[in-house]
């Protein structure tokens, strides 16, 4: 099935640094939803954005909903070492979340001692 | 507040056996529930979604069968387990305010 396209596929940084990863798609979505997953566990869902230039902010998360909307971008602000995991994108056809998602390939953050 | 469960958390199946696993959401009604598969280092596969009781829809061809019993249960299910069908299998239910998974279920089959 279809996939966004993410990247970075993987990112080394260092604690206290800030983070960036972008989303991208062939086509147009309605929403678009970021998930951090930590190993063995499900998706936790971050900011779910539903408007086409929404700029949104979750604590040091913030993720904007391209105003094309064919990209989204999240950007991670003073990194900590429980922001090490993989993040997922995922776009949906609907006005809402309520509906079927085409996830993104992951962006795995890991942080250098 | 609205919990979703899942089991087996970990499952380990011969070739050709037969799968069930079930999935169970609370604190809401009428949910709609998903089944995705996730394959190692790789991004979320959306295999069924469900509308409601007994409503089923199959997004890709497979050798798997989804159902829905009652309301806030799920049911994912195989006759004859292939190699391919192992994975990391999540179940999600969704509102307004976005998708939300359970913990997975980890089924290795050799």
């Amino acid at each position: 099935g279809q996939q966004l396209n993410q990247s970075p596929q993987s990112m080394f940084i260092q604690e206290g640094e800030d983070v960036s990863m972008n989303c991208t798609s062939s086509s147009i979505f309605n929403t678009w939803l970021w998930y951090k997953q930590d190993p063995g566990e499900g998706p936790v869902l971050l900011i779910a954005l539903y408007k086409a230039g929404e700029l949104t902010s979750n604590g040091r998360l913030t993720a904007q909903f391209g105003i094309t909307r064919k990209d989204s971008f999240l950007n991670i602000s003073a990194s900590i070492p429980s922001d090490v995991g993989i993040y997922f994108c995922a776009g949906g056809i609907s006005n809402f979340g309520n509906e079927k998602l085409t996830f993104g390939t992951g962006t795995r953050l890991t942080i250098i001692p | 507040s609205q919990t979703i469960h899942q089991w087996p958390a970990t499952l380990v199946q011969p070739v050709g056996s037969p799968l069930s696993l079930e999935c169970t959401v609370e604190g809401t009604s009428n949910p709609n529930l998903y089944w995705y598969r996730q394959a190692a280092g790789r991004g979320l596969q959306l295999l069924f979604y469900s509308v409601g009781i007994g409503q089923i829809s199959s997004e890709v061809p497979q050798n798997l069968s989804a159902s829905r019993p009652q309301d806030r249960q799920f049911i994912l299910s195989s006759k004859k387990l292939l190699l391919s069908d192992s994975g990391f299998y999540l179940c999600a239910w969704s509102v307004e305010q976005g998708t939300f998974f359970g913990p997975g279920t980890r089924l290795t089959v050799l």
